[in-house]
């Protein structure tokens, strides 16, 4: 159980393109997902907190116009990488805190490797 | 921003031995958590344990917390080659939040 869906799982495009990841939870609610940046050999950096119903909460310099992000359901959030240049290449990993508490663990997606070229 | 830092940066191993990894936060947590990352994967969670929480064990796992000294250890007992891979620690901060902030990861090579 407790299966998280991060869709795709790679992805190269053109810069200047938009790209838009999704993160789903397939058996579990959850009203609040994060999503995480890595950069090779480097630990996870918080991006933002994906709240559904409402807007998003961005760290400290991520640019909201850059980095979109939609809630919309319960169970779907989505990452959208607007004009996205080759600075933007970077693995991203969604996880989803089910509602059944904050102890419980977070549930990732095995993550999406983007490549702008 | 990372909340904490992970010590050894990495190690390597032999197969059967142990394998400790330490991790050091700044500010007051509800919880730590461990994850191991396979390489280019998305993260699977080992072990929670609680600010009220001393020790936790789950089969060869064991980790401490130490909230005087903000530190928390991961030890694997019996290492495995399959073993191998990174480990972060995360912490949710105190308060309302629910945010999970990484450490800095240790990179585990057990060798056969």
């Amino acid at each position: 159980g407790a299966v998280v869906s991060q869709h795709p799982s790679w992805v190269i495009c053109k810069s200047g393109t938009s790209v838009k990841i999704e993160c789903r939870s397939l058996d579990f609610q959850a009203t609040t997902m994060f999503w995480y940046r890595q950069f090779p050999k480097q630990s996870l950096m918080l991006m933002a907190t994906s709240n559904e119903g409402s807007k998003a909460t961005y760290e400290q310099g991520v640019e909201k116009d850059k980095f979109l992000i939609n809630h919309a359901s319960l169970t779907l959030s989505t990452l959208t990488v607007t004009s996205a240049h080759p600075e933007d290449s970077s693995f991203y990993i969604c996880s989803a805190l089910p509602d059944s508490g904050r102890n419980s663990p977070l549930h990732f997606g095995n993550g999406t490797r983007l490549t702008v070229t | 921003s990372q909340q904490g830092e992970e010590d050894p940066q990495a190690l390597s191993i032999q197969e059967g031995e142990n394998a400790t990894m330490n991790c050091s936060y700044k500010t007051s947590i509800n919880n730590l958590q461990w994850y191991r990352q396979n390489s280019g994967r998305g993260l699977v969670h080992l072990i929670l344990i609680r600010s009220n929480e001393r020790e936790k064990h789950s089969g060869r796992l064991r980790v401490t917390l130490d909230t005087s000294k903000k530190s928390s250890s991961l030890l694997i007992t019996a290492s495995r080659a399959a073993d191998t891979a990174s480990y972060f620690c995360a912490t949710v901060l105190g308060g309302a939040t629910n945010k999970l902030i990484f450490g800095t990861g240790t990179l585990l090579a057990v060798q056969p």
